[in-house]
Order: C-alpha cells, then structure tokens, then sequence
C-alpha cells in the first residue's frame, strides 16, 4: 500500500534557527496538508496545498511558517526561526481528493521536532 | 466552544468488554465524520467512516445523529490491541478535518 513517507523522523534544533521538515506524499494524490501535535495535546491542522498554492491555513500558520512543493514529489514545511512552542510531532498528510470518502487522509508517521 | 469534543479517558476495560465512545460537534455544517485511531506516538490513522444511517466494520460499530450533533464508536469484545488513542473527526465543506482531543482506551487482560 503506498505511504507518506517524512523525514527525518526526529529533528533536534536550537530556538532561532531554520528547520525544514520534508514530505513525500501518495503519488497520485492532489491534496496535500500539514498538521501538528504538541505533546499530550490534540492534533491541530497547519496548512492544506492544491494546485501549487495554499487552500487553507489556520491561525497557527503564522509568516514564520511555509509550504512549498518545489519539484512533483516533495512537500516541505519551513519554519524560519523556530521557538521553543514549536516543539511537537508534525504530521505531512495527502489525500486524493478533499477529505471526503471513506479514506479521506493518509497520514506520514511524522517528525519529531524538538527545539532547545 | 471545542469543535469537537471529547471525553479524554481513560476507559480501563477487561479484554471481552464492550465499550463505547461519545463525540459531539459544534458546527451543524459538518459534512462528514470519521473516527481514526492513534497509537501512542504515532500518527492517526482511519479506523471508519461515520455515515448517518450507522455503519459496522466488525468489532466496531460507528452511529451518527445530526439533530444532537452527536457520534458514537462501540467496539464489542475489546481486544488487548484495541488499546490506543480514538480520534473523532469532522469534516466541513471546504475546511480541513478537525479533530477531538482523543479518548484513551486501555484494555486490560
């Protein structure tokens, strides 16, 4: 079965410096999201992406925050001066259409980012 | 108000019980919903669909009333690998899923 797949799988950083969070979604999919856990909280929607721009973004999603898909397989998730809330799981999501149906999100196993 | 709430647990049950799950949501423009399942430390993944008419995949049993904006999840004879994290999940018009804050299960021998 074809996955997401992210890397790294854990990504240590110190407060100011930039991460880029790498993602490859399901081949033939058009949709593509991010979304983060902070620990022991519950999983909250970044970004969604279709068609070469963002569709949505939350309140999370700030400037210091963004997503490009700079070649057909790859979606990445910069932040540009990381703070110590940024600390979570971050999860790549895609999915063939908008969400609806019976598989609406396939989930990447995440990145773990910790900033020191 | 939380879109979607949830009771967070934990239910600790005997391997055998049957066990039930409430969500209720707040936008009465969600579409569609769903319940994914969480491991600890792991990303989500779809367990199933939730449709209005009630639908079962096996052990799991997944009940949808629009009036009370209310989903339920029943799993029957809980298995010790049942244990984990339940996501629900609601999915509305052109936003992005929201999810609850999850409801552990633990299943006990």
């Amino acid at each position: 079965e074809p996955e997401v797949t992210q890397t790294p799988s854990h990504q240590v950083t110190q407060m100011g410096q930039e991460v880029i969070l790498r993602c490859v979604p399901i081949s033939n999919h058009l949709y593509f999201y991010w979304y983060r856990q902070i620990l022991g909280q519950k999983v909250e929607f970044l970004v969604s992406f279709y068609n070469n721009e963002i569709s949505e973004k939350s309140e999370i999603f700030d400037d210091q925050f963004s997503v490009e898909r700079p070649d057909g397989s790859n979606f990445t998730l910069k932040i540009r001066s990381t703070k110590l809330e940024d600390s979570a799981m971050y999860f790549c999501a895609s999915s063939p259409d908008r969400g609806l149906g019976n598989s609406p999100l396939h989930f990447g196993n995440g990145t773990r980012l910790t900033v020191t | 108000r939380k879109e979607v709430e949830q009771d967070p647990g934990p239910f600790n049950v005997p391997e055998g019980a049957t066990v039930a799950f409430n969500c209720t949501y707040s936008n009465s423009a969600s579409q569609s919903f769903f319940w994914y399942r969480q491991d600890c430390r792991k990303e989500p993944k779809l367990l199933m669909s939730v449709y209005s008419s009630g639908n079962e995949d096996g052990r799991f049993t997944a009940q949808l009333n629009r009036a009370s904006q209310y989903i339920s999840l029943l799993i029957r004879d809980s298995k010790l690998s049942d244990s984990a994290t339940y996501l629900c999940v609601a999915h509305t018009g052109r936003r992005a899923l929201t999810f609850g804050s999850g409801t552990r299960l633990q299943v006990q021998p």
